[in-house]
């Protein structure tokens, strides 16, 4: 089964403080996303990833970069944190495209930021 | 938007009934998947539905598809109480930039 780990379940940071959540996935799998869950929002993309070093934007990208360096390993950045950005944060690796196959999601990080 | 967007919004049911949730979506899809979330965790797959099929089994799940109407639909049978939890559909664009774009959920309660 594929695995997809994301490094903290919790975390609270403060306003201003530049923020990295880590992805890592076990199955090779080329394509990686960033999500955001809200309630009464669902789940937005924020970026995805479908090759080393490459990044596309997502539908709310503003305020949050990507790195992948590595294939098993996609990060997502917060510049300067800010209060909007409280949310759950969920990775997720599919084998195709998007849509193109199911997505694995990691368990999720629980952000607060005070 | 294609957006789907999932019908009810909450259901509680008791355990041994079937749960059925629905889906629909506004344009033109490649294929339609349901997820399921525990409370805290991340989604979890359940099954994807391509255009031209109609319907798809997986254990006690049934999906449907009806393209002419734009809806699916998810079928529990038999539920237990560890199928409470919340179900999203998903839905993939024909698009080449199409993305995958979930609804909001529905919040399915199996009481014992």
């Amino acid at each position: 089964d594929v695995k997809v780990t994301q490094s903290s379940r919790y975390l609270v940071k403060r306003t201003g403080e530049k923020v990295f959540l880590e992805c890592v996935q076990d199955m090779d799998h080329e394509n990686m996303f960033w999500y955001r869950q809200d309630p009464g929002l669902g789940l937005r993309l924020i970026y995805f990833s479908y090759d080393v070093k490459m990044k596309e934007k997502g539908d709310i990208p503003e305020g949050y970069s990507v790195s992948r360096e590595k294939k098993e390993r996609f990060s997502l950045i917060l510049e300067s944190a800010s209060t909007n950005q409280t949310s759950m944060y969920l990775c997720a690796s599919s084998l195709y495209g998007i849509g193109g196959s199911p997505l694995h999601f990691g368990n999720g990080t629980r952000l607060t930021v005070t | 938007s294609q957006q789907g967007e999932e019908d009810p919004q909450a259901l509680s049911i008791q355990e041994g009934e079937n749960a059925t949730m629905n889906c629909s979506y506004k344009t033109s899809i490649n294929n339609l998947q349901w997820y399921r979330q525990n409370s805290g965790r991340g989604l979890v797959h359940l099954i994807l539905i391509r255009s031209n099929e109609r319907e798809k089994h997986s254990g006690r799940l049934r999906v449907t598809l009806d393209t002419s109407k734009k809806s699916s639909s998810l079928l529990i049978t038999a539920s237990r109480a560890a199928d409470t939890a919340s179900y999203f559909c998903a839905t993939a664009g024909t698009g080449a930039n199409s993305k995958l774009t979930f609804g909001k959920g529905i919040t399915l309660s199996v009481r014992p």
